[in-house]
Parts: C-alpha cells; sequence; structure tokens
C-alpha cells in the first residue's frame, strides 16, 4: 500500500539532545513537508521541499534541521537549540502542484524529559 | 497575509442532526481551500477541497463544503452526524506566499457527536 510512515511514534528526549524523526513516503510524490502541532494552535510549517537536493524553512525553522537526498526521504532532525520542542510531528507529502492536497503520516510525539 | 480562522473550538450536535463547522478565509487572488479530520495520535485524512467550479464541494464520509465567494467562507456541513464523526477538523488555504505548495491551517474545530 501507498503512504508516508513516520517512525518512531513516541520518542522521549534529555534536554540537550538532538533527535532525528524519520519520514518515508512510496507515493512518488515531488513535495514533502514537516509541520508542527501542539494543542489549540493547529499546524505549523517547519520546513518543506519541493524537490530532491532542495528544501525551504516554513514559519517556525529555528531549532529544526532537514535533509532531502531521496525522494523518498525527508528526515527532520530536532537541535538542542528548540527551546520548546515537546509537540507532535507531522510529516506530509503531495505531488507538488497548486491544486493538490497534502497527504499525511501518522505522527511522531516527541516528549523533552 | 494568507489566514484560515475556525471561530469555533468545539461544536456540539446530536446524533442524527445536521451538523456546520465554520471557516473563514483571507487570501489575495483565488483561494485554494480544503478540509482534513484528525482521530486522536493520528495524522490527518483529507474530506475535500474547493479549487474551482462548482460552490458545493462533495467530499469523503458523506461531508460536503460551500464555498461563498462573497462571504469569504468554506463552511463543511453534513446531513446527519455519526458519533463516529466526533474527530478534530482543519480547515486550511494554499499558502501562494511560499514558494512551495505548503497549506496554511486554521486551529482546529472539535466535534462531538452525542448518541
Amino acid at each position: 500500500d501507498g503512504g508516508i510512515t513516520q517512525s518512531p511514534k513516541y520518542l522521549f528526549r534529555k534536554e540537550g539532545q538532538n533527535v532525528t524523526l524519520s519520514c518515508e513516503q512510496n507515493l512518488n510524490h515531488d513535495a514533502m513537508y514537516w509541520y508542527r502541532q501542539d494543542p489549540g494552535q493547529g499546524l505549523r510549517l517547519i520546513y518543506y521541499s519541493q524537490i530532491v537536493n532542495d528544501f525551504q524553512k516554513g514559519d517556525i525553522a529555528e531549532g529544526y534541521s532537514v535533509s532531502r537526498e531521496k525522494k523518498e526521504s525527508f528526515p527532520l532532525t530536532v537541535t538542542s537549540a528548540q527551546k520548546n520542542p515537546t509537540a507532535f510531528y507531522l510529516c506530509a507529502s503531495s505531488p507538488g502542484t497548486q491544486w493538490g492536497e497534502l497527504f499525511f503520516g501518522e505522527g511522531s510525539r516527541l516528549t523533552v524529559l | 497575509a494568507q489566514s484560515v480562522a475556525q471561530p469555533e473550538d468545539q461544536v456540539n450536535v446530536a446524533e442524527g442532526n445536521p451538523l456546520t463547522v465554520k471557516c473563514t478565509y483571507s487570501v489575495s487572488g483565488n483561494p485554494y481551500l480544503f478540509w482534513y479530520v484528525q482521530y486522536p495520535n493520528r495524522g490527518l485524512q483529507f474530506l475535500l477541497k474547493y479549487i474551482t467550479g462548482d460552490n458545493l464541494v462533495k467530499g469523503s464520509y458523506g461531508f460536503e463544503a460551500e464555498f461563498n465567494k462573497s462571504q469569504t467562507s468554506f463552511h463543511l456541513k453534513k446531513p446527519s452526524a455519526l458519533v463516529s464523526d466526533s474527530a478534530l477538523y482543519f480547515c486550511a488555504v494554499r499558502d501562494f506566499n511560499q514558494a512551495g505548495t505548503a497549506l496554511i491551517f486554521g486551529k482546529g474545530t472539535t466535534l462531538s457527536v452525542s448518541s
């Protein structure tokens, strides 16, 4: 089945540690995105990539980094510079057209201890 | 700046009654509008979208939405609510200010359907 796989689903981190969230898609989509979800705040865009080897900052990129070395993969690293990293992280992909909807993974919940 | 607003944090309806979840938007140019649903600790599922054409858009699970350009609204509707419709609903608009194809999301509306 085609879809988007995020791992791990739950992750605990100590303060000062970097963590990497995995996102893999087999939909052959060009574009991929990372959103952060906090209660009552909706979804906020962290980074997006329209094509392999290229990515752009979203609205809340500080403290995060990404790479797009393969079309299928768009990992997100939450660095120690992110002041409030506890959140639900959602990865999505789309064909990359203006009229195309986004397809979402099941999310990764990060908790900083 | 482009934005989308969901004025109600929570909507409560009885099973079998019609439901409406409200969304208003602010964009320059023609809006591309989307509705998604999220169940607890899950990803978002696409329900429907308006790009152009008929103002009444039909989507998944019996949901529909009406695009109203004069009121800049895109309300989600269902003629008869089910308990299983209870979830978090997001309205979104295409972000034409970004070079890419990302969406701007509202804060979400929790729908609670009682039996």
